[in-house]
């Protein structure tokens, strides 16, 4: 199975401020046939279900500011939050769905 | 706007099985593949399965491939998590979540599950 580790697990960030998450991979991710990486970046509030943000490494999904950004490739991936505001405290988890199971990674925890 | 409904909080004791269902609200089940997760209390999200609504196809993490059962009844836009010989360690949030050609992009609001003597 794939095993994703994500650094840090917490991370306190001033407001206004840059939050850098990584992901690391213990297969790669990127699948040739189509040059993608099947990688995903969800961020979960208490109480409530993992919102999807990025997919494919890099693509935003519809609605989610561009203060959210994916990077990477292959086994190495990293979420940027910009201009931090009070509303992006969550837990931020990255997850592959190239082969299943279909693992996430452990979660960072973003503080102001 | 696609959304997923489930059923509501169970308790069930150690030996017993959940059955957990999801409704799909303003879309066909059948246009996507559904995924089943869960989520115990301060962990990651947990991949248990997924299911082809269309032709009933299904596939199941290895960790329980012996006690879990996806199923859909394609008349009520319904999709069916069924987990057996449940232990304490099954307490968790379950979840569907509905997945394209990437990653689950809507998730149902999650179901409880508590086991306990």
């Amino acid at each position: 199975d794939i095993v994703l580790t994500q650094s840090p697990q917490v991370l306190a960030v001033s407001l206004g401020g840059r939050a850098t998450i990584n992901c690391t991979s213990s297969q790669t991710v990127f699948y040739n046939s189509n040059n993608k990486d099947y990688l995903a970046w969800f961020q979960q509030r208490p109480g409530q279900p993992p919102k999807l943000l990025i997919h494919w490494a890099s693509l935003r999904e519809s609605g989610v500011p561009d203060r959210f950004r994916g990077s990477g490739s292959a086994t190495h991936f990293t979420l940027t939050i910009n201009d931090l505001r009070a509303e992006d405290v969550a837990v931020y988890y990255c997850q592959q769905y190239i082969e299943i199971p279909c693992n996430f990674g452990q979660g960072t925890k973003l503080e102001i | 706007q696609v959304q997923l409904v489930q059923s509501g909080a169970e308790v069930k004791k150690p030996g017993a099985s959940v059955k957990v269902s999801c409704k799909g609200v303003e879309y066909d089940i059948s246009t996507y593949e559904i995924n089943w997760l869960r989520q115990a209390a301060g962990q990651g999200p947990e991949w248990m399965g997924w299911m082809n609504p269309k032709s009933g196809a299904t596939g199941y993490a290895r960790n329980f491939h012996d006690r879990l059962t996806l199923t859909r009844d394609i008349s009520m836009n319904t999709a069916y998590m069924e987990l057996g010989s449940l232990k304490s360690d099954d307490t968790a949030v379950y979840f569907c979540a509905i997945r394209g050609l990437s990653a689950p992009f809507s998730w149902g609001q999650g179901t409880p599950v508590t086991v306990s003597a």
